[in-house]
């Protein structure tokens, strides 16, 4: 149990468009998502929370209107990379939680690849 | 904001060797997690401590909490190459609305 599924898994798009990425609880409602951006064997990098009804609280340093994040519902939150440039490129990965993470594990999503040029 | 120190940030070893990997804090967690990333993935949970001086064994891999809940450390016996990967430490105290990552050790165990 405890699937996410984060969609797609690369893409590839020309600079100045937007691209959208899904991230999906299968199997359990999260009470709270989180998307990251990690780097060639580097750590993840916590890019903003997300719950359900309510904004996202971005990291310092993130731009929030250049990285929209919208939690629709308890089991899907997508981020909207919008304006990419090559700078954008990187590996997105999201994680939902489904109780406090004091307690309860992160599960995470298989990453997105985005190539932009 | 809380910090968590983990080394080796590279460890690059043959197979058969024993290897430790640190995480460490001046902060309390109440509890931690360990993950193992392999490239093109997401982070799989290896095992979570929540007792100060808690050990935990997963096969060949042992954890260890550390008695104030401030540090962690995973140590592998007898290392393979599929043990090669990504492993991440983190922690999360009571009422946080995040968890806290480490830098990461990047394991490549040769054959």
């Amino acid at each position: 149990g405890a699937v996410v599924s984060q969609h797609p898994s690369w893409v590839i798009c020309k600079s100045g468009t937007s691209v959208k990425i899904e991230c999906r609880s299968l199997d359990f409602q999260a009470t709270t998502m989180f998307w990251y951006r990690q780097f060639p064997k580097q750590s993840l990098m916590l890019m903003a929370t997300s719950n359900e009804g309510s904004k996202a609280t971005y990291e310092q340093g993130v731009e929030k209107d250049k990285f929209l994040i919208n939690h629709a519902s308890l089991t899907l939150s997508t981020l909207t990379v919008t304006s990419a440039h090559p700078e954008d490129s990187s590996f997105y990965i999201c994680s939902a939680s489904r109780g406090a993470l004091w307690n309860t594990p992160l599960h995470f999503g298989n990453g997105t690849r985005l190539t932009v040029t | 904001t809380q910090l968590l120190e983990q080394s080796p940030q590279f460890l690059s070893i043959q197979e058969g060797e024993n290897l430790t990997v640190y995480c460490n804090s001046s902060s309390v967690f109440s509890s931690l997690q360990w993950y193992r990333q392999e490239p093109g993935e997401g982070p799989v949970l290896l095992v979570t401590v929540v007792t100060g001086g808690e050990v935990k064994k997963l096969k060949r891999l042992t954890f260890q909490f550390g008695d104030a809940r401030k540090d962690s450390s995973l140590h592998i016996t007898a290392a393979q190459p599929g043990d090669t990967g990504l492993y991440l430490c983190a922690g999360a105290s009571t009422n946080a609305g995040k968890s806290t990552f480490g830098d990461g050790t990047t394991l490549t165990v040769k054959p």
